[in-house]
């Protein structure tokens, strides 16, 4: 069965730092998305990674793929107040459905 | 282009009631989506619909909880009777087709509380 765990579950940052989440997961995966929801909002798409090394980047947010290690990390730069939401990965199997993370609260203050 | 609508976006019930979440997916999405995020916890597949087939259901939790999607355009998913661990956030989501250039459209989700 394919787990996903993210870490941290919450994230308390000053603006202007940098911080990473990790995302594992425990099998094989063709895919893995990145998504933001703000509160009481839907999950917005950021990001999809299709393959072992796979870089994305939009403006703070830079995403990786390693499938070797099954990990992903997305990497906050300069954080600042508006990046303040809860970041979900996501994996899938060429099945369909996605398997989530817990998620990582971020609060990024001044 | 109009998103994924839910409704209600909120929902209070005794438990022992029903409750009836709707889902209208985007325009022309064949593929529409269940998920549900409890206490917190990960967000959990519930089911899969093309058009108005159940092409996948096997996370539906038990029978107290039954999904359509007649004429293959919004859904309905249904609790009864509720029950406390029921409590959480539903979110529908829709598809063009199962493609990662086709990514889902999530909704905002109807929070529902079981009291």
């Amino acid at each position: 069965e394919l787990k996903v765990e993210q870490n941290p579950l919450f994230l308390s940052m000053q603006e202007g730092k940098n911080y990473t989440i990790y995302c594992n997961y425990s099998t094989t995966s063709d895919r893995l998305y990145w998504y933001r929801q703000d509160p009481g909002k839907s999950l917005e798409s950021l990001f999809v990674l299709l393959s072992n090394g796979a870089v994305k980047q939009e403006g703070r947010l830079m995403a990786s793929l390693d499938t070797k290690a099954r990990l992903s990390t997305l990497h906050i730069t300069a954080a600042v107040h508006d990046l303040s939401a809860t970041y979900f990965c996501a994996v899938d199997q060429d099945t369909d459905k996605l398997i989530f993370g817990t998620g990582t609260r971020l609060q990024v203050f001044p | 282009e109009a998103g994924v609508t839910q409704f209600p976006s909120h929902s209070v019930i005794e438990k022992g009631q029903t409750v009836t979440l709707r889902c209208d997916p985007i325009s022309g999405h064949d593929n529409l989506y269940w998920y549900r995020r409890v206490m917190g916890k990960e967000i959990k597949f519930l089911l899969h619909f093309v058009k108005e087939s159940k092409q996948d259901e096997s996370g539906m939790p038990n029978n107290r909880f039954l999904a359509e999607r007649t004429g293959g355009t919004y859904s309905t998913l249904k609790v009864q009777p509720a029950e406390l661990e029921d409590s959480g956030v539903y979110f529908c989501a829709s598809s063009q087709d199962w493609s990662y250039n086709s990514p889902l459209h999530f909704g905002n989700g109807t929070r529902l509380t079981v009291t």
